[in-house]
């Protein structure tokens, strides 16, 4: 049983540059979240996807969008790369439960750094 | 505002002894609230949590308390190990958002010998 993949591992780009994160959910799982991590913080909430839709967002700027795929995987778009944008980016999985709230399973994470 | 506050920052124990983090939280109406351990490198993983219709929960050495009233949740773990150093996350789920996770700013735990 596989649990949250997440691609690349590490990844180095330019100001102003855009970037692709992508995403693989845990088997069973059909909800994708996405969280940013700064150095030294905690993880910060971005957004998250259900039946390809975006269903919450954090207070992120609209640089930041997101995809999800019939098979359940995601994408993270940041446009007009800022240097602030460095930190590394985790995404997280759960089965779609409404209000309920499930346990959220991370996966190893996408460590950007911008130049 | 949707916010947590984590303390200590940092906490140093002797190995063996125990260890607590505080968190108080801002949403009255929430109603779960999971620890995550992140190690150096690696990804957050979640160690305990708890729901607001029990006040404790408690699986081996670690232990998570909730007092609803004051808004307050902690993490004890007892007879600490070299492998219990790590960072150490508090969180809960806004009732009005039940989907997403509001994170602490960590406390860094170590273990002396």
């Amino acid at each position: 049983d596989a649990g949250v993949t997440q691609s690349p591992t590490h990844l180095i780009k330019t100001r102003g540059q855009q970037v692709t994160l992508r995403c693989s959910p845990k088997s069973g799982h059909d909800t994708v979240s996405w969280y940013q991590q700064a150095l030294g913080q905690g993880p910060q909430f971005i957004f998250q996807y259900y039946e390809e839709e975006e269903r919450q967002r954090g207070n992120f700027p609209d640089r930041f969008s997101g995809h999800q795929f019939p098979n359940y995987s995601s994408e993270l778009n940041v446009n007009a790369l800022l240097l602030g944008d460095s930190a590394l980016y985790l995404c997280a999985s759960t089965p779609w439960s409404g209000s309920y709230q499930e346990t959220q399973y991370f996966g190893p994470g996408t460590r950007l750094l911008v130049l | 505002g949707e916010n947590v506050e984590q303390h200590p920052s940092t906490l140093s124990v002797q190995e063996g002894d125990s260890a607590v983090i505080k968190c108080t939280y801002s949403d009255s109406a929430s109603n779960y609230f999971p620890w995550y351990k992140q190690e150096l490198g690696k990804r957050p993983q979640l160690i305990i949590d708890i729901r607001s219709n029990v006040g404790e929960k408690k699986d081996q050495r670690i232990a998570v308390t909730l007092n609803k009233t004051a808004k307050h949740f902690s993490l004890h773990i007892t007879e600490t190990q070299p492998e219990d150093s790590a960072v150490y996350f508090c969180a809960f789920a806004p009732y009005s958002s039940a989907s997403k996770i509001i994170f602490g700013s960590g406390t860094r735990l170590s273990i002396r010998p």
